[in-house]
């Protein structure tokens, strides 16, 4: 069974970093493409980022562009989101997911509160 | 950016009803090389995670009832419920990946009579 399970989200103050994880097990991570994908407060669903099977490529949005990195551990089946220079329109649940064209398996999400 | 539009945003039908709910992309979403066009629905209950229902327009995901159908092509897809059950009571929504960036639709929000 696919599970995604996020980690590493919180309340964090305007300009500040943060760091997401995303633990992945049930299929062999190495071979797939991962995203993040974010919801904020009663609102739509926005791509955020993904990374190639083998990290070579990664592509953003442009509002993160700059500011996020995406990143993986394929020896501990874990990607990463570095979150930097955060601003309140960031504040959302963000979602891990396979990208195995589409967006296959999700993760349950994590909050991110950007707030002073 | 491909900028998708679903309607209606919202839609209320009784348990056993038939419903069906559009979405429609900026440019074309079908690859001419493959003849494959690049459109996914999800399904989000409340208090959930998004749950991939359909991809390539028209291909159920497996262990998805069959009473869910996608249909379309180019530009215009449909998302069909052919009865309605009280447990699709969901806000789907649509997503094209055909480019970067990838983008979703507003939603479509069903509840149940």
């Amino acid at each position: 069974e696919v599970q995604l399970v996020e980690s590493g989200g919180g309340l964090v103050q305007p300009g500040r970093s943060l760091k997401l994880s995303c633990a992945a097990s049930g299929f062999t991570f190495s071979n797939y493409g991962m995203a993040w994908v974010r919801q904020a407060p009663t609102k739509g669903l926005e791509w955020v980022a993904t990374i190639s099977y083998d990290g070579s490529s990664t592509y953003y949005r442009d509002s993160v562009k700059g500011r996020f990195t995406i990143s993986r551990d394929n020896a501990k089946s874990t990607l990463y989101l570095q979150m930097d220079s955060l601003r309140s329109e960031d504040t959302a649940t963000y979602y891990c997911a396979r990208h195995g064209q589409p967006f296959d398996y999700w993760g349950q999400g994590v909050m991110v509160t950007v707030s002073s | 950016d491909i900028v998708m539009t679903q309607t209606p945003s919202s839609q209320a039908v009784s348990a056993g009803e038939k419903v069906t709910m559009s979405c429609k992309s900026s440019q074309s979403l079908l690859y001419s090389e493959n003849k494959k066009n690049y459109l996914a629905w999800y399904q989000q209950k409340p208090g959930q995670s998004p749950k991939l229902l359909i991809s390539w327009a028209s291909t159920r995901e497996s262990g998805v009832p069959d009473r869910f159908i996608g249909s379309g092509s180019g530009t215009d897809f449909t998302l069909t419920i052919s009865s309605v059950q009280a447990e699709d009571l969901a806000v789907y929504y649509c997503e094209q990946y055909y480019d970067t960036p990838f983008t979703f639709g507003s939603g479509t929000k069903l509840e149940i009579k």
